[in-house]
């Protein structure tokens, strides 16, 4: 089974910080994404990788970036962090860009900024 | 982005098959139609996909309505271990610069009574 691993369940930060979200997948993978999750509004793609070193803005990259140095780990990068990305991040993998492999999901992060 | 259109809730009793609808008008004769699930505290994971015919799987089986504007996610025997939310997701094809992104919607919150 694709094992998709988020370093840390919960994560507590101060306004301000630069907070470091990593995942890794244990499958080489080509894709890896990173969504947030928040009630009512569903999980919203931030930023993905088809390869490495390759990153494409999703729908609200505004505030983040992302690294990939390595096939098996992406990670997320609030430069400053906000009060209003308090959320559940969750980050995915993907065999590869063409066909229709399934996304695997980690169990996320739930990243508290106070 | 082509969009789909799903209950926000429905309810079943332990071990009656249920029926997950889902509305897809402005499908493109290209995309896929994809279901994931996501159980309390999980990330969400991957159920089925089909293009035009009805697929079977382990977990589910799908049905796709022959001008493929609406498709049925069947849980034969409910159990409470499929009380999760329903994804139902339409997968744009690789090939242009959306690299097969999904865009999650809110999904159905599925209820499943002992």
């Amino acid at each position: 089974d694709v094992k998709v691993t988020q370093s840390s369940r919960y994560l507590v930060k101060r306004t301000g910080e630069k907070v470091f979200l990593e995942c890794v997948q244990d499958m080489d993978h080509e894709n890896m994404f990173w969504y947030r999750q928040d009630p009512g509004l569903g999980l919203r793609l931030i930023y993905f990788s088809y390869d490495v070193k390759m990153k494409e803005k999703g729908d609200i990259p505004e505030g983040y970036s992302v690294s990939r140095e390595k096939k098996e780990r992406f990670s997320l990068i609030l430069e400053s962090a906000s009060t209003n990305q308090t959320s559940m991040y969750l980050c995915a993998s993907r065999y590869r860009t063409g066909g229709n492999s399934p996304l695997h999901f980690g169990n996320g992060t739930r990243l508290t900024v106070t | 982005d082509a969009k789909t259109t799903q209950p926000n809730s429905m309810e079943s009793n332990e071990e009656e098959p249920v029926h997950l609808p889902c509305n897809h008008s402005t499908i493109s004769g290209t995309d896929y139609i994809h279901w994931y699930r996501q159980l309390p505290s999980q990330g969400p994971e991957y159920v089925i996909h089909g293009l035009t015919s009805n697929v079977n799987n382990r977990m589910a089986s799908l049905a796709i309505a022959e001008d493929r504007k609406s498709s049925t996610l069947i849980l034969h025997r409910a159990t409470l271990r499929d009380a999760a939310v329903y994804y139902c997701i339409l997968r744009e094809v690789a090939g242009g610069t959306s690299y097969g992104k999904l865009t999650f919607g809110q999904g159905t919150i599925l209820t499943v009574h002992p």
